[in-house]
């Protein structure tokens, strides 16, 4: 399968907390994606980071690529309970997006 | 922003019919769509590749002759999901890449067969 794993595969905080995702991928890539999903709904495209970067931010959102482990990290912080969702990444092989198996965010209020 | 549009948001089919799914770019050409679908509480598993003009490409394990892929303009491709089964039921999600390599993605389609 192309498809990358994300851990954990569900996670639960509470307001207020940080949120930490993590994905790892197995081809050579250029770029990798994260998304969010509400349940049910489509996906709003959250951040993008290329394979020569190494971390990037945008506003709570701060996300990291090890490219020599192929792996990647989403932290979310001061999280709200509008940060529920499934949360995916997707890494671009060869123009294709890849998505990885997603992890169930809930913020409990 | 790029808008995608798909139609309809929601079908519900009869087990042996077909059914269409329309992926439209709004507001810029689109040389190649995506395919995508969903069960329920898993991830996005892309389906096929589709390209303006020419035979659509597909995953391995997708069946060509089952969704049928047409894509005809820069802006419309269009999924028929072939003689539908129960097990068909998804939700079915496209994207479309602009000449500068982004995806920008569809609100989905939820198609149940009964």
């Amino acid at each position: 399968s192309q498809q990358g794993e994300e851990d954990p595969q569900a996670l639960s905080i509470q307001e207020g907390e940080n949120a930490t995702m993590n994905c790892s991928y197995k081809t050579s890539i250029n770029n990798l994606q994260w998304y969010r999903q509400n349940s049910g709904r489509g996906l709003v495209h959250l951040i993008l980071i290329r394979s020569n970067e190494r971390e990037k931010h945008s506003g709570r959102l701060r996300v990291t690529l090890d490219t020599s482990k192929k792996s990647s990290s989403l932290l979310i912080t001061a999280s709200r309970a509008a940060d529920t969702a499934s949360y995916f990444c997707a890494t671009d092989q060869g123009g294709k997006l890849i998505f990885g198996q997603g992890t169930e965010l809930s913020v409990k209020p | 922003g790029a808008v995608v549009s798909q139609h309809p948001s929601r079908v519900i089919c009869k087990s042996g019919t077909s059914v269409k799914i329309e992926c439209r770019s709004l507001d810029f050409q689109a040389t190649t769509m995506f395919w995508y679908r969903q069960f329920p509480k898993q991830s996005l598993m892309l389906m096929a590749t589709s390209n303006e003009g020419s035979k659509a490409t597909y995953e391995q394990g997708v069946e060509k002759d089952k969704f049928l892929i047409n894509h005809a303009s820069l802006t419309l491709s269009t999924l028929t999901v072939t003689s539908a089964h129960p097990e068909d039921s998804s939700f079915y999600i496209c994207s479309a890449r602009d000449l500068g390599y982004e995806q920008y993605f569809g609100p989905g389609t939820r198609l149940t067969v009964t």
